[in-house]
């Protein structure tokens, strides 16, 4: 079965970049999507198809998906990005959902 | 507005059957978009896809789980059951449903449940 690989954490300072990757062989494939969960909460959409945002999430996030490699990127950094962050895909040739390893990201 | 929620036990034995209830408001299961997975979560660990039932009823199992599981709807009773048989130690965690509105493709995950945690342990 696929899967997909993250980084298992990325440190950040505030009002800085934070570039989170999700790396398979799906990935190029598939369109990807990214949840963020805080510590004893559920996870939260934040990015779809690739490159959409749910309402309420801020511009700062965006994200790309080319290649093997699926990209999240959150602008500006805040405190409360603080959280662990997950990518994942929906493999249509099995009608399975496959989630990424998790990246924490630290606000430093 | 979109609600799920969770509700079975917190506590199970080793060898017994998990059975969860995700009862959904504000959208109905018969609605051809509509489509919800099971997900559960080891404490400290990454997530983990473990069922899917479509609007249809086509239903879709993790593959290294699929023996165990079984997915099933009410659409009636707004409800989504899953059953996990012979339940380890290895199983607990926190177990989700969530909601996708994507039809049958590129499913992503657009509302969320809180969670239950459940334990295994004698």
């Amino acid at each position: 079965s696929y899967v997909l690989t993250q980084p298992p954490s990325v440190s950040v300072a505030p009002g800085k970049t934070a570039i989170l990757t999700c790396g398979g062989d799906i990935t190029g494939s598939q369109t990807v999507h990214w949840y963020q969960q805080k510590p004893g909460q559920a996870p939260v959409l934040v990015m779809y198809y690739d490159r959409d945002r749910p309402s309420g999430i801020p511009e700062r996030f965006s994200a790309s998906n080319s290649g093997n490699t699926a990209t999240l990127t959150i602008s500006r950094v805040e405190a409360g990005d603080e959280a662990d962050y997950y990518c994942q895909v929906w493999d249509s040739g099995s009608d399975l959902a496959i989630f990424g390893t998790g990246t924490k990201v630290t606000v430093l | 507005q979109v609600a799920l929620k969770e509700s079975g036990p917190v506590l199970v034995k080793p060898a017994e059957t998990l059975t969860l209830t995700c009862t959904v408001s504000d959208f109905s299961l018969s609605d051809a978009r509509m489509g919800v997975s099971w997900i559960r979560q080891p404490p400290g660990k990454a997530l983990e896809w473990l069922a899917h039932i479509f609007s249809n009823d086509k239903k879709s199992y993790n593959t290294s789980l699929k023996s165990r599981l079984s997915i099933s709807k009410d659409t009636s009773k707004s409800q989504v059951v899953l059953t996990m048989t012979n339940m380890d130690p290895v199983d607990s965690g926190t177990y989700y449903c969530a909601r996708t509105p994507a039809g049958y493709s590129y499913i992503y995950y657009d509302s969320w449940a809180q969670g239950t945690l459940v334990t295994v342990s004698s």
